[in-house]
Order: C-alpha cells, then sequence, then structure tokens
C-alpha cells in the first residue's frame, strides 16, 4: 500500500526557508491523485497548507500562499513543501499526505534562533 | 472559507455504547462530478491522522464496519455503533469541496 515519508531540518531559524520532502513509496504519483500538505501545531488542530497534481497544477490556501511553494518531482516519486520567512507561529507538525487518503507519519519543525 | 464545525468536542461513551459526531458545513457541500468531498479521519494519540470515511458515506480500506457515516448539504455525521477502547482518539471532518479545504475543530473521543 501506499507509504509517505516526510524528511527535512527539524529546526529552523526565524526569517529563513522551511524545506520539506516527502518520498512516496507502493504508488506512483504520476498516476493520480493530489498530493498536499497540512500542519498541526502543538496542541492544535489541523491546517491545510496546499496541493499539487502529478501535472503540477497546485492550490495553496491564502493564508499561507505568499510564502509556499509545492513542488513535484515524478522521476523522484516525491513532492517538496518551501515556506519562506518563517516564524514561531509556523511551528508545527507538518504531515505529507495523498488527498485523501494515506498520511505520512508527520515532521515536527520547530522555528527558533 | 468554508467553516467546518463539529459538535460535541468532547465525548466519553462506555464500551459497547453507541456514539455520535456532527460536523456542520457554513456553506453547502454541492456534488461536485457526483461526488461530495466531505472526509473523516480519526488521530489516535502520537499518530498521524487515519482516514476513516470517504465521500461522506463509504468506509476507507480496513475500516470496521461499525463506523458509518451519512448526510448531505451541511450536515454531516460520524456514528460508531458499539464503542471499542481501540477508538480513543481525535475525530476530524475535512471538506475538499473548494479550497482552502478546511477541517473541523475535532471531537475528542475518550472511554469510561
Amino acid at each position: 500500500q501506499v507509504q509517505l515519508q516526510e524528511s527535512g531540518p527539524g529546526l529552523v531559524k526565524p526569517s529563513e526557508t522551511l524545506s520539506l520532502t516527502c518520498a512516496v513509496s507502493g504508488y506512483s504519483i504520476s498516476s493520480n491523485y493530489y498530493w498536499g500538505w497540512i500542519r498541526q501545531p502543538p496542541g492544535k488542530g489541523l491546517e491545510w497548507i496546499g496541493n499539487i497534481y502529478h501535472s503540477g497544477n497546485t492550490y495553496y490556501n491564502p493564508s499561507l500562499k505568499s510564502r509556499v511553494t509545492i513542488s513535484i518531482d515524478t522521476s523522484k516519486n516525491h513532492f517538496s513543501l518551501k515556506l519562506r520567512s518563517v516564524t514561531a507561529a509556523d511551528t508545527a507538525v507538518y504531515y505529507c499526505a495523498r488527498v485523501w487518503g494515506h498520511w505520512g507519519q508527520g515532521t515536527l519543525v520547530t522555528v527558533s534562533s | 472559507d468554508i467553516v467546518m464545525t463539529q459538535t460535541p468536542l468532547s465525548l466519553s461513551v462506555t464500551p459497547g455504547q453507541p456514539a455520535s459526531i456532527s460536523c456542520k458545513s457554513s456553506q453547502s457541500l454541492l456534488p461536485s462530478d457526483g461526488k461530495t468531498y466531505l472526509y473523516w479521519y480519526l488521530q489516535k494519540p502520537g499518530q498521524p491522522p487515519q482516514l476513516l470515511i470517504f465521500e461522506v458515506s463509504n468506509r476507507f480500506s480496513g475500516v470496521p464496519d461499525r463506523f458509518s457515516g451519512s448526510g448531505s448539504g451541511t450536515d454531516f455525521t460520524l456514528k460508531i455503533s458499539r464503542v471499542e477502547a481501540e477508538d480513543v482518539g481525535i475525530y476530524y471532518c475535512v471538506q475538499s469541496i473548494q479550497p482552502p479545504y478546511t477541517f473541523g475543530q475535532g471531537t475528542k473521543l475518550e472511554i469510561k
């Protein structure tokens, strides 16, 4: 079955760029579905960040759109998230997911100097 | 943005008893392509959310048949016919009719 695994730095300095990659196994991301990122601040609920289709079409949450880029690499079967100009408010567990199906285990990203 | 409102925010249930969670959307989730993009997830403690129900009423692979979903328009419900200890966690509804996709606040289920 499809499995997703996030990777990237667990600590990012304020004003810098958060970069995460989601490796997908058990399914070709060029076949179908949207692939997305969701985040969950500690002790809080879930916030959708954005989606990408294998064609490269993207949808972003307007609240983050000015700072977010989601890209896809079908040759490596992975997709990526970049969030620019981070602040402490961006500290969260970041999940990648097939929209809407399986999710990765999540990775905690802390924004701190 | 479509606001998803879940009730109750918490519930305590005796094993073997039923449970019901409501999810109301601020706009009608009109069917698109014959589908209504309303989903239910369960986040067990320390785990990522896992899909229970897709497109209102379809159980995801491996989900026990004690879970069921129903509803239309702006009102949706997740029901557990007989709660088991493994059902503890936070339940979320989410809509993807239109971006930004939005989640309910979550309903925490605990066992009495």
